[in-house]
């Protein structure tokens, strides 16, 4: 069965400072990609950065980086030089097709980050 | 941003009675997703569509049905709402099904069954 596991239900960041949100998945697998998005209290739902599976470098967009490592089965989203409105919540997740070709997809159940003037 | 769109944002109802969501989109795009969002549990996918006509169950497709009878809308039925739906419900569109392709989410529907 396919999962995601976000351990840390809230986090807390100074601003300008680097903070790391965790992420481990699980799937048999071998072609799969992991998804981040932000949800801030407005309540829509943000794309912030892919990896693949077979992607052997880390994800990059902007201040946003995953950090990758497929044989710990984590994809941890880095958010560096945090920023008030980054306060949101984050969810990690992930998107496989069976061998039937069907569609699976898993979301994690959130990180909620509150950064801190 | 994509151009996808929920109907209605916010409704309230009572149990037992027919519920439909619609979701429109003006994209062009062949996938579509609906998936509601509850405290704990993150988002879970009910159900999604590979093109008009094409359907198939996610995790949670109980007690849901869906139906897309055109490219650029996508509808989901609660024939006989419970109080175990109040949930957030949103509807995404990908362009393709490529583990690669991000979703583009909608606004949200509120949906409270009392």
């Amino acid at each position: 069965a396919q999962k995601i596991t976000q351990t840390q239900p809230g986090m807390f960041v100074q601003e300008k400072e680097a903070v790391t949100l965790d992420c481990t998945y699980d799937t048999s697998d071998q072609s799969y990609g992991l998804f981040w998005y932000k949800q801030p209290s407005s309540g829509e739902m943000i794309f912030l950065i892919y990896q693949g599976s077979y992607d052997e470098q880390n994800a990059t967009e902007g201040r946003y980086s995953l950090n990758f490592q497929k044989a710990r089965k984590s994809a941890n989203l880095v958010i560096s030089a945090s920023q008030l409105g980054d306060s949101a919540m984050y969810f990690c997740a992930m998107r496989a097709f069976t061998s039937g070709g069907y569609q699976k997809v898993t979301f994690g159940i959130g990180t909620k980050l509150q950064v801190i003037p | 941003d994509a151009g996808i769109t929920q109907s209605p944002r916010h409704k309230v109802t009572e149990t037992g009675t027919p519920v439909t969501l619609r979701c429109h989109q003006t994209e062009n795009h062949r996938y579509m997703y609906w998936y509601r969002q509850d405290p704990g549990h993150g988002l879970r996918l009910i159900h999604y569509s590979y093109g008009v006509k094409d359907t198939d169950k996610g995790e949670v497709s109980d007690g849901y049905s869906v139906s897309r009878s055109k490219t650029e809308d996508f509808l989901l039925t609660l024939e006989s709402a419970t109080s175990s739906q109040t949930s957030v419900y949103f509807c995404a569109i990908s362009e393709d099904i490529r583990v690669t392709d991000e979703q583009f989410f909608g606004p949200g529907t509120r949906l409270t069954v009392l």
